[in-house]
């Protein structure tokens, strides 16, 4: 049974700010990595998603996946206060099934 | 504009009543699913559909069914609604190709008194 953390529960950063989200998963055979943002009352969307080891950026975005510590991580730089959401992790299960984290509430303070 | 529609938005029901919650998708994606998310518990799978009528219990299914007659549509229904089935509930759809984004509607928050 996949089990997935995420750390810390909740974050606040100034505006401009460099911030670390981070998330650990169980299962070694997973392959597939995704991180989500839900704003307050919306749905959640993916907002990036890595395959492989290692480091994948878009615009102020970057994943880290380290399969072998079973840990990867969002770096978001320059911090806006657009960007306070929840943070979902998530990964697959196979089946087509997909374990999310319980969320880092992000605020970004102006 | 692909999307994801749930219906309704909002619903309070009373203890022992029934409850249906409706989802469709434009996509002709085969697969769905559907969640209930609380506070601390992040996203949990209630109910995941390969397609019409192919379903398949989640991680939390009890005291709740699903119907697919449709590729487009989706639905939750819950036999005598109890109170901690309060919750936010979540519909979403993907591709039957793995690695594929899912897609989530707005959410249907149910209130059951």
């Amino acid at each position: 049974q996949q089990n997935v953390q995420q750390s810390p529960e909740s974050l606040i950063v100034p505006e401009g700010a460099r911030t670390s989200l981070n998330c650990t998963f169980s299962d070694s055979a997973s392959q597939y990595f995704w991180w989500y943002r839900q704003h307050s009352g919306k749905a959640p969307k993916a907002l990036m998603s890595i395959f492989s080891n290692g480091e994948k950026e878009e615009g102020r975005f970057t994943i880290h996946l380290n399969k072998a510590s079973l840990h990867f991580s969002l770096h978001i730089r320059d911090s806006q206060p657009s960007d306070s959401a929840l943070y979902l992790c998530a990964v697959e299960t196979g089946g087509y099934k997909v374990v999310f984290g319980s969320g880092t509430r992000l605020l970004v303070s102006p | 504009d692909m999307k994801v529609t749930q219906m309704p938005r909002y619903l309070i029901k009373r203890m022992g009543e029934n409850v249906l919650l409706e989802c469709g998708q434009d996509m002709s994606h085969e697969t769905m699913y559907w969640y209930r998310q609380d506070p601390g518990l992040g996203l949990q799978l209630i109910y995941i559909s390969y397609d019409v009528d192919s379903n398949s219990e989640g991680d939390i299914p009890k005291g709740y069914r699903v119907s697919r007659k449709k590729r487009e549509h989706f639905s939750l229904i819950l036999d005598s609604a109890k109170t901690n089935q309060t919750s936010v509930y979540f519909c979403a759809s993907s591709p039957r190709r793995v690695g594929s984004d899912y897609t989530f509607g707005s959410g249907t928050r149910l209130l059951v008194i």
